[in-house]
């Protein structure tokens, strides 16, 4: 049962362009969204994150946008370089019963290429 | 400030062996968590520890095994190896796991695992 899904496995835009990338979500526990983004041979790296009680965070060309009535969510990069080129994987969490942080549920991922 | 540490990079071992890997967090940080990740399925959770003590658990069979030590360095453990075993596994640290949901983890670079 994949909770969190990235329909999109990759994207190309130009450069200085949007790039969008898409997440969707079926748990509706989950109250805090992160965006990470892989390169090869490397670890993921934190980008954003957003939570539940809000609709918009931005972070210099990152924004992310939460939909929770639609359970979607998107990271908007704005303009869009060549060193963005990576794995970007959308992610979700939840505080248990116990009032501390759950695991992190992630996406399988899209691969953004920005073309020069 | 060092980085989150995994050893080795690359690992190749036969199919029945077992394997240990290894994660030193950021120093400050208490909770680990490791992550395998596939082409196919993504980043799948395995087990989170904090001081010491195993949290969170993925749905991963009892073959995959980890713990802590007082120093919150990790291990993990995975016996009677098999071929869907071979994936890159990611250690991940953090201050608290509530300090994670919103500035997210940090993340190794991995250990690359190929079972022959």
């Amino acid at each position: 049962d994949q909770q969190v899904k990235q329909n999109s496995p990759s994207l190309s835009v130009q450069e200085g362009r949007i790039s969008i990338l898409n997440c969707d979500y079926t748990n509706s526990m989950f109250d805090y969204f992160l965006w990470y983004k892989k390169y090869p041979a490397e670890g993921p790296t934190f980008l954003i994150s957003i939570s539940s009680i809000k609709d918009k965070n931005e972070d210099g060309r990152f924004t992310v946008f939460l939909n929770k009535s639609a359970k979607h969510l998107s990271l908007h990069i704005v303009p869009s370089q060549p060193g963005d080129s990576a794995v970007y994987f959308c992610a979700a969490s939840r505080t248990n019963s116990g009032g501390s942080n759950y695991k992190l549920t992630f996406g399988k991922g899209t691969l953004l290429t920005v073309n020069p | 400030k060092a980085g989150v540490t995994q050893t080795p990079r690359y690992l190749i071992k036969t199919r029945g062996q077992q394997v240990t890997l290894s994660c030193s967090p950021i120093s400050g940080h208490r909770s680990v968590s490791w992550y395998q990740q596939t082409p196919g399925q993504g980043l799948q959770f395995l087990f989170e520890y904090f001081s010491e003590t195993q949290r969170n658990k993925g749905n991963f069979p009892g073959r995959f095994s980890g713990r802590q030590f007082s120093n919150s360095r990790s291990e993990m453990n995975v016996s009677t190896l098999e071929l869907g075993d071979s994936a890159l596994y990611l250690c991940a640290s953090s201050s608290t796991s509530g300090t994670a949901r919103i500035y997210g983890y940090t993340f190794g670079s991995g250990t690359r695992l190929t079972v022959v």
